[in-house]
């Protein structure tokens, strides 16, 4: 199994509302990722960082933010949540060459009512 | 530039039957290749990866993936389907010269029918 911790699990919150979502992992690895996925449906890479003081968005534009000040910390904030914020968010670490493994959270879900 | 294709939406196997959930993938280099498996409301699980040596790579839970490179395909396949592997696969492929960011599939969603 994988060190890796998401909190909440799940969530619902008002429009408007600031949410950070946690990501935290026991692994030592530098390189970590935000995805964002609707039920069933392929990732999406919003955020990842290659190690402390170092971030960059993804392929999808997404209005959230990303902090990287520890190794092993790498929270996802959103400011004012929206409904179309509704959704999964997998947080994902791996470190060395790139034939690692990535390893997986067990995921956020998000829901803006 | 890489990039991978998952070209079934949906499988439907009986128990019992072997199953084949198909990759492909395109690489400038060589590829390290990856399958993953996700349950409902669970993050993606690793099954298995293929980074170098034997084509027939064996992972967790009785599956197991050929790459071929020929083909550039690296399918992963059951010999015998079970109603619990029923969830979205993905395979996902890094070019060993490219980022570290992998590119991972639109997903297969398996379903074994008792």
């Amino acid at each position: 199994e994988a060190d890796i911790y998401q909190t909440p699990r799940y969530l619902v919150i008002g429009t408007g509302k600031k949410i950070t979502l946690e990501c935290s992992q026991t692994m030592g690895h530098d390189k970590m990722y935000w995805y964002q996925q609707d039920p069933g449906m392929e990732l999406h890479l919003i955020h990842y960082s290659y190690g402390v003081n170092s971030t960059e968005k993804g392929d999808l534009s997404s209005e959230s933010t990303v902090s990287r000040i520890r190794t092993e910390h790498f929270p996802l904030t959103l400011e004012s949540a929206r409904p179309s914020h509704t959704s999964q968010y997998l947080c994902a670490s791996t470190s060395g060459g790139r034939g690692n493994t990535i390893y997986f959270g067990e995921g956020s879900w998000l829901t803006v009512v | 530039a890489q990039s991978v294709a998952q070209p079934e939406d949906q499988v439907n196997v009986a128990e019992g039957n072997p199953l084949t959930v198909k990759c492909t993938y395109s690489v400038s280099g060589n590829p390290y290749l990856f399958w993953y498996v996700q349950y409902p409301n669970r993050g993606l699980q690793f099954l298995l990866k293929y980074i170098t040596g034997d084509n027939l790579v064996k992972g967790s839970y009785g599956f197991e993936a050929e790459f071929n490179k020929s083909q550039t395909s690296f399918h992963l396949k059951k010999p015998s389907a079970l109603v619990s592997d029923s969830a979205l696969y993905f395979c996902a492929v890094r070019d060993e010269t490219g980022s570290y960011i992998p590119t991972f599939g639109r997903g297969t969603s398996l379903i074994v029918h008792p």
